[in-house]
Protein backbone atom coordinates (compact mmCIF):
# COMPACT_ATOMS: atom_id res chain seq x y z
CA UNK A 1 0.00 0.00 0.00
CA UNK A 2 1.48 3.00 -1.32
CA UNK A 3 -0.65 5.09 1.26
CA UNK A 4 -2.12 7.06 -2.01
CA UNK A 5 -5.84 6.90 -2.12
CA UNK A 6 -7.91 7.40 -5.68
CA UNK A 7 -11.64 6.97 -6.40
CA UNK A 8 -14.02 5.70 -7.95
CA UNK A 9 -12.04 2.43 -8.89
CA UNK A 10 -13.65 1.49 -12.27
CA UNK A 11 -15.86 4.34 -13.51
CA UNK A 12 -17.56 3.34 -16.86
CA UNK A 13 -19.50 6.70 -18.77
CA UNK A 14 -20.68 7.08 -22.08
CA UNK A 15 -18.79 9.83 -24.67
CA UNK A 16 -19.54 13.07 -24.18
CA UNK A 17 -20.10 13.15 -20.58
CA UNK A 18 -17.76 14.37 -17.96
CA UNK A 19 -16.52 12.49 -14.77
CA UNK A 20 -14.26 13.71 -12.07
CA UNK A 21 -11.17 11.50 -10.78
CA UNK A 22 -10.14 12.18 -6.99
CA UNK A 23 -6.95 11.45 -5.79
CA UNK A 24 -5.47 11.97 -1.83
CA UNK A 25 -1.79 11.78 -1.99
CA UNK A 26 0.41 10.14 1.00
CA UNK A 27 0.17 12.13 4.19
CA UNK A 28 3.06 15.24 3.92
CA UNK A 29 3.46 14.67 0.22
CA UNK A 30 3.09 18.34 -1.50
CA UNK A 31 3.10 17.25 -4.93
CA UNK A 32 0.76 15.17 -6.63
CA UNK A 33 1.01 14.22 -10.18
CA UNK A 34 -1.70 12.84 -13.08
CA UNK A 35 -0.34 10.03 -15.47
CA UNK A 36 -2.71 8.35 -18.32
CA UNK A 37 -1.61 4.93 -19.15
CA UNK A 38 -3.45 3.12 -21.99
CA UNK A 39 -2.20 0.12 -24.24
CA UNK A 40 -1.56 2.38 -27.43
CA UNK A 41 0.06 5.09 -25.94
CA UNK A 42 1.83 3.85 -22.18
CA UNK A 43 2.05 6.07 -19.41
CA UNK A 44 1.69 9.50 -20.26
CA UNK A 45 2.49 12.24 -18.12
CA UNK A 46 -0.64 14.42 -17.92
CA UNK A 47 0.13 17.22 -15.10
CA UNK A 48 1.85 18.31 -11.96
CA UNK A 49 1.00 19.89 -8.96
CA UNK A 50 2.81 21.35 -5.90
CA UNK A 51 1.67 22.96 -2.90
CA UNK A 52 -1.68 23.73 -4.91
CA UNK A 53 -0.02 25.37 -7.89
CA UNK A 54 0.36 24.07 -10.99
CA UNK A 55 4.15 22.95 -11.76
CA UNK A 56 4.32 20.90 -14.85
CA UNK A 57 2.74 20.19 -17.84
CA UNK A 58 2.43 16.88 -20.52
CA UNK A 59 0.56 15.57 -22.76
CA UNK A 60 -3.00 16.52 -20.70
CA UNK A 61 -5.71 17.80 -23.68
CA UNK A 62 -7.62 20.86 -23.42
CA UNK A 63 -10.87 18.86 -22.32
CA UNK A 64 -9.01 17.85 -19.01
CA UNK A 65 -8.25 19.88 -16.29
CA UNK A 66 -6.84 19.54 -12.55
CA UNK A 67 -6.57 21.49 -9.21
CA UNK A 68 -5.32 20.55 -5.55
CA UNK A 69 -7.37 21.87 -3.17
CA UNK A 70 -5.78 23.16 0.25
CA UNK A 71 -6.22 19.73 1.93
CA UNK A 72 -3.45 18.61 -0.88
CA UNK A 73 -6.06 16.35 -2.43
CA UNK A 74 -6.32 16.52 -6.36
CA UNK A 75 -8.95 16.18 -8.72
CA UNK A 76 -8.57 15.46 -12.62
CA UNK A 77 -11.14 16.57 -14.44
CA UNK A 78 -12.32 14.80 -18.18
CA UNK A 79 -15.22 16.76 -20.45
CA UNK A 80 -16.31 15.85 -23.69
CA UNK A 81 -15.31 11.89 -23.65
CA UNK A 82 -13.84 10.32 -26.14
CA UNK A 83 -14.13 6.77 -26.62
CA UNK A 84 -10.26 7.44 -26.99
CA UNK A 85 -9.99 8.57 -23.32
CA UNK A 86 -10.64 5.02 -22.33
CA UNK A 87 -7.50 4.32 -20.12
CA UNK A 88 -6.15 3.96 -16.99
CA UNK A 89 -5.88 6.82 -14.79
CA UNK A 90 -3.34 7.22 -11.93
CA UNK A 91 -2.64 9.80 -9.52
CA UNK A 92 1.48 9.67 -8.02
CA UNK A 93 2.44 11.64 -5.10
CA UNK A 94 6.26 13.00 -3.60
CA UNK A 95 7.41 15.18 -0.76
CA UNK A 96 8.72 17.83 -2.29
CA UNK A 97 8.65 18.96 -6.29
CA UNK A 98 11.59 18.13 -7.48
CA UNK A 99 12.50 15.79 -9.99
CA UNK A 100 14.89 13.22 -8.18
CA UNK A 101 12.13 12.39 -5.68
CA UNK A 102 10.75 8.93 -5.36
CA UNK A 103 6.92 9.20 -6.89
CA UNK A 104 4.33 7.06 -5.11
CA UNK A 105 1.20 5.57 -7.52
CA UNK A 106 -2.15 5.21 -6.49
CA UNK A 107 -3.50 1.90 -7.83
CA UNK A 108 -5.52 3.68 -10.33
CA UNK A 109 -8.90 4.97 -12.04
CA UNK A 110 -10.22 2.79 -15.28
CA UNK A 111 -12.19 4.98 -17.21
CA UNK A 112 -14.33 2.97 -19.78
CA UNK A 113 -15.97 5.19 -22.62
CA UNK A 114 -18.85 3.63 -24.50
CA UNK B 1 14.34 17.28 -23.24
CA UNK B 2 14.58 13.76 -22.31
CA UNK B 3 13.19 10.22 -23.73
CA UNK B 4 13.34 6.91 -22.79
CA UNK B 5 13.42 3.81 -25.19
CA UNK B 6 13.04 0.49 -23.41
CA UNK B 7 14.38 -2.09 -26.13
CA UNK B 8 11.96 -4.99 -25.12
CA UNK B 9 8.16 -4.77 -25.23
CA UNK B 10 8.32 -8.20 -23.84
CA UNK B 11 11.07 -10.65 -22.47
CA UNK B 12 10.17 -14.46 -20.79
CA UNK B 13 12.30 -16.17 -18.76
CA UNK B 14 12.80 -19.62 -17.34
CA UNK B 15 12.38 -19.31 -13.49
CA UNK B 16 16.11 -19.13 -11.92
CA UNK B 17 17.85 -17.75 -14.78
CA UNK B 18 18.88 -14.38 -14.88
CA UNK B 19 17.67 -11.49 -16.79
CA UNK B 20 18.04 -8.17 -17.95
CA UNK B 21 15.69 -5.35 -18.94
CA UNK B 22 17.28 -3.04 -21.08
CA UNK B 23 16.29 0.75 -21.29
CA UNK B 24 18.26 3.73 -22.89
CA UNK B 25 17.51 7.30 -23.02
CA UNK B 26 18.26 10.63 -24.45
CA UNK B 27 19.26 13.61 -22.56
CA UNK B 28 21.01 17.10 -23.12
CA UNK B 29 21.55 17.49 -19.24
CA UNK B 30 22.27 15.27 -16.22
CA UNK B 31 19.69 12.99 -15.61
CA UNK B 32 17.55 10.85 -13.07
CA UNK B 33 17.39 7.52 -13.50
CA UNK B 34 14.36 5.29 -12.34
CA UNK B 35 12.81 1.56 -12.77
CA UNK B 36 9.69 1.03 -11.29
CA UNK B 37 7.68 -2.11 -11.25
CA UNK B 38 3.79 -2.58 -11.97
CA UNK B 39 2.31 -5.93 -10.78
CA UNK B 40 -1.00 -6.59 -12.04
CA UNK B 41 -3.58 -4.48 -11.47
CA UNK B 42 -1.05 -2.37 -9.16
CA UNK B 43 0.01 1.07 -9.43
CA UNK B 44 3.92 1.23 -10.00
CA UNK B 45 6.27 0.82 -7.43
CA UNK B 46 10.34 1.65 -7.06
CA UNK B 47 12.54 -0.66 -7.55
CA UNK B 48 15.62 1.56 -7.55
CA UNK B 49 16.95 4.84 -8.50
CA UNK B 50 20.34 6.04 -9.09
CA UNK B 51 20.98 9.90 -8.59
CA UNK B 52 24.66 10.19 -8.44
CA UNK B 53 27.57 8.58 -7.12
CA UNK B 54 28.22 4.89 -7.62
CA UNK B 55 27.26 3.74 -10.81
CA UNK B 56 25.91 0.41 -9.58
CA UNK B 57 23.15 0.59 -7.96
CA UNK B 58 20.96 -1.88 -5.94
CA UNK B 59 17.57 -2.28 -5.38
CA UNK B 60 14.50 -3.94 -3.92
CA UNK B 61 13.62 -7.97 -4.54
CA UNK B 62 17.22 -8.17 -5.75
CA UNK B 63 17.42 -6.38 -8.54
CA UNK B 64 20.22 -3.86 -9.37
CA UNK B 65 20.83 -1.32 -12.24
CA UNK B 66 24.00 -0.16 -13.97
CA UNK B 67 24.36 3.64 -15.06
CA UNK B 68 26.17 3.88 -18.19
CA UNK B 69 26.93 7.85 -19.09
CA UNK B 70 28.90 6.71 -22.70
CA UNK B 71 26.17 4.42 -23.83
CA UNK B 72 23.44 5.67 -22.21
CA UNK B 73 21.79 3.06 -20.79
CA UNK B 74 20.32 2.06 -17.23
CA UNK B 75 19.67 -1.20 -17.45
CA UNK B 76 18.41 -3.67 -15.20
CA UNK B 77 19.25 -6.92 -13.97
CA UNK B 78 18.62 -9.80 -11.32
CA UNK B 79 20.86 -13.09 -11.53
CA UNK B 80 17.64 -15.60 -10.93
CA UNK B 81 14.65 -14.63 -10.88
CA UNK B 82 11.08 -15.78 -9.78
CA UNK B 83 7.42 -16.69 -10.68
CA UNK B 84 6.72 -13.69 -8.71
CA UNK B 85 8.83 -11.11 -10.66
CA UNK B 86 6.07 -10.97 -13.33
CA UNK B 87 5.13 -8.05 -14.18
CA UNK B 88 5.48 -4.58 -16.01
CA UNK B 89 9.16 -2.57 -15.56
CA UNK B 90 9.21 0.63 -16.76
CA UNK B 91 12.51 2.76 -16.92
CA UNK B 92 12.19 6.17 -15.96
CA UNK B 93 14.18 9.87 -16.28
CA UNK B 94 14.33 12.81 -15.48
CA UNK B 95 16.51 16.07 -15.43
CA UNK B 96 18.68 17.05 -12.70
CA UNK B 97 18.76 20.57 -13.63
CA UNK B 98 15.69 22.79 -14.52
CA UNK B 99 11.61 20.87 -15.25
CA UNK B 100 10.00 18.24 -13.55
CA UNK B 101 8.80 16.29 -15.58
CA UNK B 102 9.43 12.66 -15.26
CA UNK B 103 9.76 10.52 -18.48
CA UNK B 104 8.87 7.05 -18.52
CA UNK B 105 9.41 4.41 -21.39
CA UNK B 106 6.96 2.08 -22.72
CA UNK B 107 7.18 -0.98 -20.22
CA UNK B 108 8.57 -4.12 -20.80
CA UNK B 109 6.53 -6.90 -19.34
CA UNK B 110 8.65 -9.76 -18.25
CA UNK B 111 7.24 -13.44 -18.01
CA UNK B 112 8.77 -15.77 -15.62
CA UNK B 113 8.17 -19.03 -16.80
CA UNK B 114 7.79 -22.43 -14.56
Amino acid sequence: DSGVTQTPKHLITATGQRVTLRCSPRSGDLSVYWYQQSLDQGLQFLIQYYNGEERAKGNILERFSAQQFPDLHSELNLSSLELGDSALYFCASSSTSGSSYEQYFGPGTRLTVT
Amino acid sequence: AQSVTQLDSQVPVFEEAPVELRCNYSSSVSVYLFWYVQYPNQGLQLLLKYLSGSTLVKGINGFEAEFNKSQTSFHLRKPSVHISDTAEYFCAVSGSTGGFKTIFGAGTRLFVKA
